[in-house]
């Protein structure tokens, strides 16, 4: 069936520093890709999306690049700060059912 | 800032009590969902619905039901609770054009059986 692979499951960074999370789909109908942000306690946030009539999106330091031939695409997070630790979730979409991954564990060092 | 509500955020039962987790949205959106988030933090979709009296089940087999009688609102039951039914439960919903792919989450229902 479809899935959706995202790497890596853990990610520890210096605050400061970039952080790159990837994710491969296997639908290539797939046409929406957004990105959730989940902290401790919470419901996952939208923070970035991106159409597969674009290449590549960017909000602040959030960006996010997509890939179809290669079908992935990455969320990068630049100049990271301790209240980006949480959990990152990506998903494929082409109706309206997502395909979640299976969520980066993202921790910013002071 | 979605406005999707869900209650309780957190409920303790024992065994064999029959429960009902509440959702509402007031965005008007046609679209609503159910996930289950397991400890390992994977989201699998239970139940979704298309508008009103419509429900469907999801890719993760569930022993809730749902149901969908007014737009704004799609609670969550489970007839006999089970130490397995612990899990979060995370209700989306999503609109019919425009962004209708984005789906906006509320904050969670954490569930325990004892």
């Amino acid at each position: 069936g479809e899935n959706v692979e995202q790497h890596p499951s853990t990610l520890s960074v210096q605050e400061g520093d970039s952080a790159v999370i990837k994710c491969t789909y296997s639908d290539s109908a797939s046409n929406y890709f957004p990105w959730y942000k989940q902290e401790l306690g919470k419901g996952p946030q939208l923070i970035i999306d991106i159409r597969s009539n674009v290449g590549e999106k960017k909000d602040q330091r959030i960006a996010v690049t997509l890939n179809k031939t290669a079908k992935h695409f990455s969320l990068h997070i630049t100049e990271t700060q301790p209240e980006d630790s949480a959990v990152y979730f990506c998903a494929a979409s082409r109706t309206y059912k997502y395909i979640f991954g299976t969520g980066t564990r993202l921790k910013v060092l002071a | 800032e979605a406005d999707i509500y869900q209650t309780p955020r957190y409920l303790v039962i024992g065994t064999g009590k029959k429960i009902t987790l509440e959702c509402s949205q007031t965005m008007g959106h046609d679209k609503m969902y159910w996930y289950q988030q397991d400890p390992g933090m994977e989201l699998h979709l239970i139940h979704y619905s298309y508008g009103v009296n419509s429900t469907e089940k999801g890719d993760l087999s569930s022993e809730s039901t749902v149901s969908r009688i007014r737009t704004e609102h799609f609670p969550l039951t489970l007839e006999s609770a089970r130490p397995s039914h612990t899990s979060q439960y995370l209700c989306a919903s999503s609109e019919y054009g425009g962004r209708g792919d984005t789906q906006y989450f509320g904050p969670g229902t954490r569930l325990t059986v004892l």
